[in-house]
C-alpha cells in the first residue's frame, strides 16, 4: 500500500502571506504513461472535498492561480502564494497510482 | 454539469445492512472507474472501495473487506455500496467520487 504523509497538520496564516503544505509518499507516483498521480483537495467547512490540483501541478477549472502544485516522485508541495479568507478549510493530498490513499489533512486557519 | 448524488444513508443498528446509491449525470458514466470514500465525524478521508468501468474489477479497503461490496449499473448510471455487518466504526459520511468530482455525501450512523 502507498503511504501518504502530509505536513504540517495545521497552519495559521495572515491574509496576504504565503502558505506551504508538504506531501510525501512511500513510493513513486510516476506512472509509465509519464503522469504523476498526485492530487490536492480543499474541503471547506460543511462541504465535500473540491479538487484544486491534479497530476501534481495542473490547476483544475476555476481554481485561482495563487494555488501552485509542484514536486515529483515521492515529494510534493502545495503553495498558496497569498492566502485569502476564503482559503480556510482542510487540505488533503491524495495518490491514485494504486487505488486511493489520502494524507492526514492540513487545517488552514486565518490569523 | 457533472453531478454525483448519493442516497440511502441513515441510522442502522450494529450488525445490520444498508445499501447506498450514487446517481451520476453529466458525463459518460460507463467510461469512468468509480470510488466510495468515507469520512468519520471530525476525521480525515478514507478510501473504501473502487470498481472498474465495466464492473469486472473491484477493490476494497482492508477495514471493510468481506463486509462491503461495490457494484454498478451502467444502464442506470448508478453506483452502489452494499454494507453488511455494520459496526460503530463505520459511522461516517460516505462520498461517491471520481478523481475530479465528488458527491455531497450521505451520512451513515451505526448505533443501537
Amino acid at each position: 500500500d502507498v503511504v501518504v504523509t502530509q505536513t504540517p497538520l495545521s497552519l495559521s496564516v495572515t491574509p496576504g502571506q504565503p502558505a506551504s503544505i508538504s506531501c510525501k509518499t512511500s513510493q513513486s507516483l510516476l506512472h509509465s504513461d509519464g503522469k504523476t498521480y498526485l492530487y490536492w483537495y480543499l474541503q471547506k467547512p460543511g462541504q465535500s472535498p473540491q479538487l484544486l490540483i491534479y497530476e501534481t501541478s495542473n490547476r483544475f477549472s476555476g481554481v485561482p492561480d495563487r494555488f501552485i502544485g509542484s514536486g515529483s516522485g515521492t515529494d510534493f508541495t502545495l503553495k498558496i502564494s497569498r492566502v485569502e479568507a476564503e482559503d480556510v478549510g482542510v487540505y488533503y493530498c491524495m495518490q491514485s497510482i494504486q487505488l486511493y490513499t489520502f494524507g492526514q489533512g492540513t487545517k488552514l486557519e486565518i490569523k | 454539469q457533472v453531478q454525483l448524488v448519493e442516497s440511502g444513508g441513515g441510522v442502522v443498528q450494529p450488525g445490520r445492512s444498508l445499501r447506498l446509491s450514487c446517481a451520476a449525470s453529466g458525463f459518460t458514466f460507463s467510461n469512468h472507474a468509480m470510488h466510495w470514500v468515507r469520512q468519520a465525524p471530525g476525521k480525515g478521508l478514507e478510501w473504501v472501495a473502487a470498481i472498474s468501468t465495466d464492473g469486472t474489477n473491484r477493490y476494497s479497503a482492508d477495514s471493510v473487506k468481506g463486509r462491503f461490496t461495490i457494484s454498478r449499473d451502467n444502464a442506470k448510471n448508478t453506483l452502489y455500496l452494499e454494507m453488511n455487518s455494520l459496526r460503530g466504526e463505520d459511522t461516517a459520511v460516505y462520498y461517491c467520487a471520481r478523481v475530479f468530482y465528488w458527491g455531497q455525501g450521505t451520512l451513515v450512523t451505526v448505533s443501537s
